[in-house]
């Protein structure tokens, strides 16, 4: 599975946009970027993961650049409790034990 | 409510004093998995089942077994525990069939061993 890199910390003001980047300039054809998000040692709770097409949900928006070297996730009006460490995951379907290869993600705080 | 639990949620034990954390989900997924978290090393697999009677290693194994006699659970053993695997410990499950990508996680279980 191809490598990702994150910032280590980010901050945002509470009900603005946070953009959370990710580079995966080694990913491949048939991998699929994952965003899975850790609350204060919680389980990672999973957010939202894409192919080549932009993707919307609930959570969050996945914006994907045409080469696919990069991600960036969008939380469109950040909350507290959204503070959490973000990780973008790379991996392929055929990843036969579906293992999940967490990095060290972004730290994100979200400030009043 | 669809989830993953596992018990107990902290455990303080000593070295060789054997050790089972259980770990449940109700959403009839057939692939479970054991992380485990340390500072420094993200999350690392241990052990994962991606069916009833069959499991196969992760990247961290040793010192840990692992049976999956039943669909919904999947428990973790330590035969001997040391030191060394003082964690925090997250099981998890999704579907197999290739239509969902979401793995859910359990809560979590902080494990001590001194």
């Amino acid at each position: 599975d191809a490598k990702t890199t994150q910032p280590t910390s980010m901050d945002c003001a509470e009900g603005r946009a946070a953009n959370l980047p990710c580079n995966h300039s080694t990913i491949s054809g048939n991998e699929y970027v994952y965003w899975y998000r850790q609350i204060h040692s919680q389980g990672p709770q999973y957010i939202i993961h894409g192919l080549k097409n932009n993707e919307t949900n609930e959570m969050a928006s996945l914006i994907i650049t045409e080469d696919r070297k990069s991600s960036t996730l969008i939380l469109p009006h950040a909350t507290l409790r959204d503070t959490a460490v973000y990780y973008c995951i790379v991996r392929s379907y055929n990843n036969a034990g579906n293992m999940l290869t967490f990095g060290g993600g972004t730290r994100l705080m979200v400030k009043p | 409510e669809a989830q993953v639990t596992q018990n107990p949620r902290y455990l303080i034990t000593v070295t060789g004093k054997k050790l089972t954390v259980t770990c449940s989900q109700n959403m009839n997924h057939e692939y479970m998995s054991w992380y485990r978290q340390d500072p420094g090393l993200g999350l690392r697999q241990i052990y994962y089942s991606m069916n009833v009677e069959v499991t196969d290693k992760g990247d961290v194994p040793e010192g840990y077994k692992v049976s999956r006699k039943e669909k919904r659970n999947f428990p973790l053993i330590l035969e001997s525990p040391s030191p060394n695997q003082t964690s925090l410990y997250f099981c998890a499950s999704r579907k197999q069939d290739g239509s969902s990508y979401e793995q859910y996680f359990g809560p979590g279980t902080r494990l001590t061993v001194t």
